[in-house]
């Protein structure tokens, strides 16, 4: 079965800095990644995705992940973190029969 | 236009009540769903329509009764729940089945079950 794991509960970084969101997964065959953010109280707003082609890819509101097939990654990236970029933020993988399968998410914490 | 609308926002009832969420897309999407997420946890997936058709129940208990009227509408009937059912429930949309497609999320509905 298709799965994700995300090793971190709580990520924090000073505004301004760079930050990464850790995401590893496991699939058998293809695998389609999706980055989702979820802000507090509201739902889930999709940020980005890997299906082929260019493993850095290039999201909303300045985010991208790196897709490193033989790490069996997906890492979230920002070059500079912004306060407004807390959030809650889940990894997901595509799995068969229509299904997305979200890892147990990571607490971005930005302080000024 | 992403755009998927749920609508209550908010919703109390008691466990003898009967209830629906509703969920509407007009993004001509051929999938929708139903997910329920706790506090602090991922949304975990209750049901599927493909093609208006049910085409996965994840062995939801039979309070939770889905519905697709047609191609834009999604229906959660609500009945007889227990206080453990509280969570926000969220309605997504997909333009197909198709893995590398996109699916889109609906600002959820805050359901209390007093």
């Amino acid at each position: 079965a298709q799965s994700v794991a995300q090793p971190e509960d709580q990520v924090n970084v000073a505004e301004g800095n760079p930050l990464t969101v850790k995401c590893t997964y496991s699939v058998s065959g293809n695998p389609y990644l999706f980055w989702y953010v979820q802000y507090p109280n509201r739902g889930l707003q999709f940020l980005l995705k890997y299906i082929t082609g260019d493993n850095l890819v290039k999201g909303s509101y300045g985010f991208e992940a790196e897709f490193n097939k033989s790490q069996t990654s997906f890492h979230l990236k920002k070059p500079s973190a912004l306060v407004s970029d807390s959030a809650l933020y889940f990894c997901a993988v595509r799995d068969y029969g229509d299904k997305l399968i979200f890892g147990t998410g990571t607490r971005l914490q930005v302080f000024p | 236009d992403t755009e998927v609308t749920q609508t209550p926002k908010h919703l109390v009832m008691g466990m003898t009540n009967k209830k629906s969420l509703k969920c509407e897309q007009h993004m001509g999407h051929r999938a929708m769903y139903w997910y329920k997420q706790k506090a602090k946890k991922p949304p975990e997936l209750m049901f599927v329509y493909s093609y208006e058709k049910l085409s996965i129940n994840e062995s939801v208990p039979s309070r939770f009764s889905p519905e697709c009227p047609n191609s834009s509408l999604l229906n959660l009937h609500l009945h007889a729940l227990q206080p453990e059912d509280s969570a926000l429930y969220l309605c997504a949309s997909c333009p197909d089945g198709n893995s590398g497609n996109t699916i889109y999320f609906g600002e959820g509905s805050w359901l209390t079950v007093v």
